[in-house]
């Protein structure tokens, strides 16, 4: 089954910039969503479809997807940007959702 | 706006069964695909199910194929999950969540309901 890696987490200064990596067998053949989670609330979509933002996600944030590798990039980091990451795609091949492990990012 | 409110969840013996429903409202439930996703208690997010605008077309993860079964009530804007043979693994906050096609995101998801399975 496809399997999506991501780093157990992420830590940055406030401003600075902050990567978090999805990692899967060529993975810029699929199109990856990306959601953040902060504790006691539902996911909310982050970017979908690589790199495309919804309404009132800041810009900021910023996706790729390239080889084996999806990128979600947060430019100038807030600490209200603090959360949980997690990269989903949709794997035919299986017909399965597939979830990475998830990526806390934390704000120093 | 787009609402999806679980229920059904609770405290179950392993090998019992429960039946979670999720009631939506504010979009057209008839045209759009559903899922679940589960989550258990400090983990990551789980795909559990997913099926078609249509449900002519339905998906499951390896861990509860055979155990799980989804559905709609298109006339009621309602989802279902039949969790049969419940284990203590099944333990988790339970999503509804919506999508416009497979390949899609899940672009609003209800607040979930807990499965606990504890003898």
């Amino acid at each position: 089954s496809y399997v999506l890696t991501q780093p157990p987490s992420v830590s940055v200064a406030p401003g600075q910039t902050a990567t978090i990596t999805c990692g899967g067998n060529n993975i810029e053949s699929k199109r990856v969503h990306w959601y953040h989670q902060k504790p006691g609330q539902a996911p909310v979509v982050a970017l979908y479809f690589d790199s495309d933002r919804p309404s009132g996600i800041p810009e900021r944030f910023s996706g790729s997807n390239s080889g084996n590798t999806a990128t979600l990039t947060i430019s100038r980091v807030e600490a209200g940007d603090e959360a949980d990451y997690y990269c989903q795609v949709w794997d035919s091949s299986s017909d399965h959702v597939v979830f990475g492990g998830g990526t806390k990012l934390t704000v120093l | 706006q787009v609402q999806l409110v679980e229920s059904g969840g609770g405290v179950v013996q392993p090998g019992r069964s429960v039946r979670l429903s999720c009631a939506a409202s504010g979009f057209t439930f008839s045209s759009f695909t559903m899922s679940w996703v589960r989550q258990a208690p400090g983990k990551g997010l789980e795909w559990v199910t997913f099926i078609s605008y249509d449900g002519s077309k339905t998906y499951y993860a390896d861990s509860v194929k055979g155990r799980f079964t989804i559905s709609r009530d298109d006339s009621k804007n309602t989802l279902f999950l039949q969790m049969n043979s419940l284990r203590v693994e099944d333990t988790a906050v339970y999503h509804c969540v919506i999508s416009t096609e497979v390949v899609a995101a899940f672009h609003h998801w209800g607040q979930g309901t807990l499965v606990t399975v504890s003898s």
